[in-house]
């Protein structure tokens, strides 16, 4: 059974610094691997997505890599700022099963 | 751009009751999807729907639950005869398919059971 877990569990950081956001899975058996920022009370919002064959994906200040073999991925932010806080939850999807497995995600605080 | 809807944002509901929790998926997309969110707890999947039938689903979804797409804009999910610990932060899902796996997720219905 596919488990992801997510450290640090939370985050705060000043402003403009650079930080990494880890996720670790089970099964390195999946297909790709989607980051999702969560505000509070509210919906997910997909960030980025790495298919199984890419080594990392990038938009805007976000670069998110993925490492299969060793079942870990990273979510680089740089320059941070106070909009970035935020949950960031990493999610994967199995090869022939249609969900996605979430982790329990990283709070991040970017004080001003 | 095109976002994903959900309604209502919150329900309340008695204990036994049955609610009917409403999403309009983007579009053009094919693949549904509803997951749930229990208070300070992972997101977890509870069932995908495509070409008008259940295509997966979780040891969650049970017969409590059903799906139904009625037309072709939206996408329900009915929870019979609710318990307590059915209170949770419901979200649809919905992705084009065609090569593309990216989910794009709804703003969530709070639904809480007393």
């Amino acid at each position: 059974k596919q488990e992801v877990t997510q450290i640090p569990a939370a985050l705060s950081v000043p402003e403009g610094e650079n930080l990494v956001l880890n996720c670790s899975f089970t099964d390195s058996a999946i297909y790709n691997l989607q980051w999702f920022r969560q505000d509070p009370g509210k919906g997910l919002t997909s960030l980025l997505l790495i298919q199984s064959s890419q080594r990392e994906q990038t938009s805007g200040r976000l670069n998110a890599s993925l490492d299969k073999s060793s079942g870990r991925s990273t979510l680089y932010i740089a320059a941070s700022q106070p909009g970035d806080s935020a949950t960031y939850l990493c999610a994967v999807k199995g090869g022939g099963s249609e969900k996605l497995v979430f982790g329990k995600g990283t709070k991040l605080t970017v004080n001003p | 751009e095109p976002e994903v809807t959900q309604t209502p944002s919150h329900q309340v509901t008695q204990m036994g009751q049955e609610v009917i929790l409403r999403c309009v998926p983007i579009s053009n997309h094919l693949y549904f999807y509803w997951y749930r969110q229990i208070l300070g707890q992972k997101v977890e999947f509870l069932v995908s729907f495509y070409n008008n039938e259940i295509s997966e689903k979780s040891e969650i979804f049970d017969d409590q639950f059903s799906v139904e797409r009625p037309d072709g804009s939206n996408f329900t999910l009915k929870i019979r005869s609710t318990k307590l610990e059915d209170s949770a932060m419901y979200f649809c899902a919905s992705r084009r398919g065609g090569g593309s796996y990216e989910q794009y997720f709804g703003p969530g219905t709070r639904l809480t059971v007393t």
